[in-house]
């Protein structure tokens, strides 16, 4: 079956400019993560949702992020007035439902780079 | 913060040998899971194994084992039989049982295998 896909693979934008980044999980995993990954560093959970809602925001670094899941499947990650250290990897992750013991399946993530 | 140390930045080992990463994590939980996740150079993290806090056996998946010792707080991820292919970025991390569910990474090991 089809993995986490995530679009664009790479993004690169301006300075102050607005980016939008799009998660697509696996069917029928209720739960979604946006986590985000610097050079030479382990991933930094940013956001989950449980179906359409933001069960936990408390990693997103501060008001510029924001991230919806309107129909509780599809996540898009925005950006407002992004900066140049707002580039990283940025990585999407599905699981069946909320569980400590359910493996959270990762998407290739989307190389945003900030000039 | 409750804390993952991966203490091995880089490890080089033999083809055919086995081999050790080493975990420790801090937490005043009782009950979590802990996983281990390879990146390869391509990006996507990839699910290698999982232990809960409450096993008795050590986790076990075809070449990869756990060496989980709970009071010692360490999660050891033991590979037998190292294959080039096993070249790649080694992350280890903990999902507590009750509230956020996002997973807390570790630094990471740069494993090389050399033929």
């Amino acid at each position: 079956g089809a993995g986490v896909s995530q679009t664009p693979s790479n993004k690169v934008t301006e300075k102050g400019k607005y980016v939008e980044l799009r998660c697509d999980p696996i069917s029928g995993h209720t739960a979604l993560y946006w986590y985000r990954q610097s050079l030479g560093q382990g991933p930094e959970f940013l956001i989950y949702f449980q179906g359409t809602g933001a069960a936990d925001d408390s990693g997103l670094p501060n008001d510029r992020f924001f991230a919806v899941r309107p129909e509780g499947s599809v996540s898009t990650l925005k950006i407002q007035r992004t900066e140049r250290g707002d580039s990283a990897v940025y990585l999407c992750a599905s699981s069946l439902s909320p569980s400590p013991h359910n493996e959270q399946f990762f998407g290739p993530g989307t190389r945003l780079t900030v000039l | 913060a409750q804390k993952i140390t991966q203490t091995q930045p880089g490890m080089f080992v033999q083809e055919k040998e086995a081999v050790t990463l080493d975990c420790t994590y801090d937490t005043s939980d009782q009950s979590y899971g802990l996983f281990w996740y390879k990146q390869p150079s391509s990006g996507e993290m990839i699910f290698l194994i999982y232990q809960g806090s409450y096993d008795e056996q050590n986790a076990t998946e075809g070449r990869y084992s756990l060496n989980f010792q709970k009071a010692r707080k360490s999660a050891n991820l033991v590979i037998s039989a190292s294959q080039l292919g096993d070249s790649a970025m080694y992350f280890c991390a903990r999902l507590p049982s009750q509230g956020a569910q996002k997973l807390v990474f570790g630094q990471g090991t740069r494993l090389t295998i050399n033929p």
